[in-house]
């Protein structure tokens, strides 16, 4: 069973903190995801990577950075905490699969506020 | 602009009846479909994937893809109170790693 795994399911901060956000998966995945989804917007990818220490920006990546130091692991990062950052963030993996099936899977999202 | 289009809803359905919902894309390059379901408060868990014309029939559900038209469907028979969510409809194209996303039909089916 594929697992993709995010640090917390609920995150409380503040204006201007420094926010860590943790997304491990345990099935060899080349491909990994950020994603923010708010009502009526759908999911909005931040930042992806296809491989250890290669990242892309996606469709918007202001005021995020990412990093992957090990092929497992990718982590997004808030420099700076701002109200409009308050939502849920979703991590995915997917095979690189050249043959079309690029299924992603999903963690458990972390719902964040930003006070 | 890549865009992938649905009806955002919500789409309200009686139990047992056939629920249809539908996603135009804009792009002639992509290449394969995905049907996602979304609980309120979860995440997205993919129900069905499609790279061919015509129908692909997994239980109760049916994605069907022309891509001549543009567009991507997705039936689902003897609908089920459960069967309550929001669909996400996803296009993929190879000149990137990227799932091109929907925003989401709200799929209500009363009991």
């Amino acid at each position: 069973d594929v697992k993709v795994t995010q640090s917390s399911r609920y995150l409380v901060k503040r204006t201007g903190e420094k926010v860590f956000l943790e997304c491990v998966q345990d099935m060899d995945h080349e491909n990994m995801f950020w994603y923010r989804q708010d009502p009526g917007l759908g999911l909005r990818l931040i930042y992806f990577s296809y491989d250890v220490k290669m990242k892309e920006k996606g469709d918007i990546p202001e005021g995020y950075s990412v990093s992957r130091e090990k092929k497992e692991r990718f982590s997004l990062i808030l420099e700076s905490a701002s109200t409009n950052q308050t939502s849920m963030y979703l991590c995915a993996s997917s095979l690189l699969d050249l043959a079309g099936s690029n299924e992603q899977f999903f963690g458990p999202g972390t719902r964040l506020t930003v006070l | 602009q890549k865009e992938v289009e649905q009806n955002s809803g919500p789409l309200s359905v009686p139990e047992g009846a056939i629920a249809s919902l539908n996603c135009t894309y804009s792009d002639r390059g992509s290449q394969s479909f995905f049907w996602y379901r979304q609980y309120s408060g979860k995440s997205p868990e993919l129900i069905m994937f499609i790279y061919s014309n015509g129908d692909k029939e997994d239980g109760r559900f049916t994605a069907q893809l022309n891509k001549a038209s543009q567009y991507v469907s997705l039936l689902i028979r003897d609908s089920q109170p459960s069967d309550s969510a929001t669909y996400l409809c996803a296009t993929y194209m190879d000149s990137n790693y990227q799932l091109i996303w929907g925003a989401g039909t709200k799929l209500i089916i009363k009991p």
